[in-house]
């Protein structure tokens, strides 16, 4: 099974809004890392926050990491038509083992 | 300069054939994968080989082989396509200071 898992599955919002998606994963990791899919590519790196980290901002998105609840989430401010995609989470459990789930699709409407 | 390069893009192929995909990465990268992505979504993690050593190999049938004839490099090959192999195969490489994956493009399977 899966070691990530994201909630919601699909999110639609207005352009200009914030989006909210959560991961959680079952065993410890050493650290936790979204990533973004546009429809039809490879996946893109877009941020990591480390197993002692609380709290980790770039750009517009802010990722929030609580290792006692096992979850994650990610925050994509005043969002933008480009930001249409697909998000993963992924664990990283030992040195060369990430675990992603099945993704939040996020459509933002103009 | 594409950083990690898959070819084909796209494979459209008949049951019981046999097909591999090429995988290529610039970047200096010690460790490289395979990913399945399946039409729900869900990336699941195939092998992984590290200095062309196989590292990670996960429930995969032995119909699938993977090669790495060096660290630059990591192909796949499917015996006995069936129906089910039908996805997107992604190739990675991992950077070793930050544990982030570089993706290829993917290539489309789908099995007739």
């Amino acid at each position: 099974s899966q070691q990530g898992e994201e909630d919601p599955q699909a999110l639609s919002i207005q352009e200009g809004e914030n989006a909210t998606m959560n991961c959680s994963y079952k065993t410890s990791i050493n650290n936790l890392q979204w990533y973004r899919q546009n429809s039809g590519r490879g996946l893109v790196h877009l941020i990591l926050i480390r197993s002692n980290e609380r709290e980790k901002h770039s750009g517009r998105l802010r990722v929030t990491l609580d290792t006692s609840k096992k979850s994650s989430s990610l925050l994509i401010t005043a969002s933008r038509a480009a930001d249409t995609a697909s998000y993963f989470c992924a664990t990283d459990v030992d040195d060369y083992k990430l675990s992603f789930g099945a993704g939040t699709t996020v459509t933002v409407r103009a | 300069d594409t950083a990690v390069s898959q070819t084909p893009k796209y494979l459209v192929t008949q049951m019981g054939n046999d097909k591999s995909i090429k995988c290529e990465q610039n970047l200096g990268h010690d460790t490289m994968y395979w990913y399945k992505q399946d039409s729900k979504k869900f990336l699941k993690i195939m092998f992984s080989y590290n200095n062309k050593e196989l590292i990670i190999n996960e429930t995969v049938p032995n119909r699938f082989s993977p090669k790495s004839p060096d660290k630059a490099h990591l192909n796949l090959h499917i015996n006995s396509l069936e129906l089910g192999d039908s996805a997107v195969y992604f190739c990675a490489s991992r950077q070793g200071n930050t544990g982030e994956l570089f993706f290829g493009e993917g290539s489309r399977l789908t099995v007739l």
